[in-house]
């Protein structure tokens, strides 16, 4: 499809608990991101992926934060045992070459709220 | 480090209004230059995407600019209406003799509101 497409659109977590994001990229497209969305409008960069490989995981909080893409699946991110600054909207993005000729194409989002 | 800021942080403007939202970036090594908008509790919906190479870019209503030299772009606005009220974002797309390579750094956003 033309759209990237992430679920659960809403989830809440109680402290501590899992939580598991999931992100199907535009067919095609080689290049994955993960944004995190906090208050004020400010974007995050965790993660990108070119194919099943990890390009870049900077922004990671390793200690709890892991993500995947693998073949023939949605990509994923997971966070273990969620703290409550954990609650934001987590973004995730597309492209085929690095946004170089296409730019980036957004899912519309996942908000995570950890009670 | 790429920083991209975005001023005014908000703006507030009667229908009909031609306006101007401006971003200024610090890292001149990007690949394009992106404007989104994003609507309350919604995602990023791409306007205009503009390449290094390019000065600027047009769609309906909105026009964009770069000048990669200065560090600068901006959106064009015309005839505002009361459905363009959203946030605004741009974003600079990290290029492989930037220190952002692969990444798409945010400015904070302009708050647009279009008053009947």
């Amino acid at each position: 499809g033309e759209e990237v497409a992430q679920t659960p659109k809403h989830l809440v977590r109680g402290e501590g608990q899992k939580a598991k994001l999931y992100c199907a990229p535009i067919k095609g497209h080689s290049y994955v991101f993960w944004y995190q969305q906090v208050l004020k409008n400010e974007f995050k960069f965790l993660i990108s992926f070119q194919n099943e490989n990890v390009f870049d995981e900077t922004g990671m909080p390793k200690e709890r934060f892991s993500a995947k893409c693998l073949p023939n699946s949605p990509c994923s991110l997971e966070i273990q045992a969620t703290k409550l600054e954990d609650s934001a909207v987590y973004f995730c993005a597309s492209s085929p070459n690095w946004g170089v000729n296409y730019g980036y194409t957004f899912g519309s989002g996942t908000r995570l709220t950890v009670v | 480090k790429q920083e991209v800021t975005q001023i005014p942080a908000a703006l507030s403007v009667p229908e009909g209004e031609n306006l101007v939202l401006n971003c200024s970036f610090t890292d001149s090594a990007i690949y394009n230059l992106q404007w989104f908008r994003q609507d309350p509790g919604k995602g990023l919906t791409s306007l205009l995407l503009i390449q290094s190479s390019q000065r600027e870019q047009t769609s309906g209503r909105l026009n964009a600019s770069l000048d990669k030299s200065s560090g600068r772009s901006t959106l064009y606005i015309a005839a505002s209406q009361p459905g363009d009220s959203a946030t605004y974002l741009c974003a600079a797309s990290g290029n492989a003799g930037g220190t952002s390579y692969g990444k798409l750094t945010f400015g904070q956003g302009t708050i647009l509101t279009v008053h009947p």
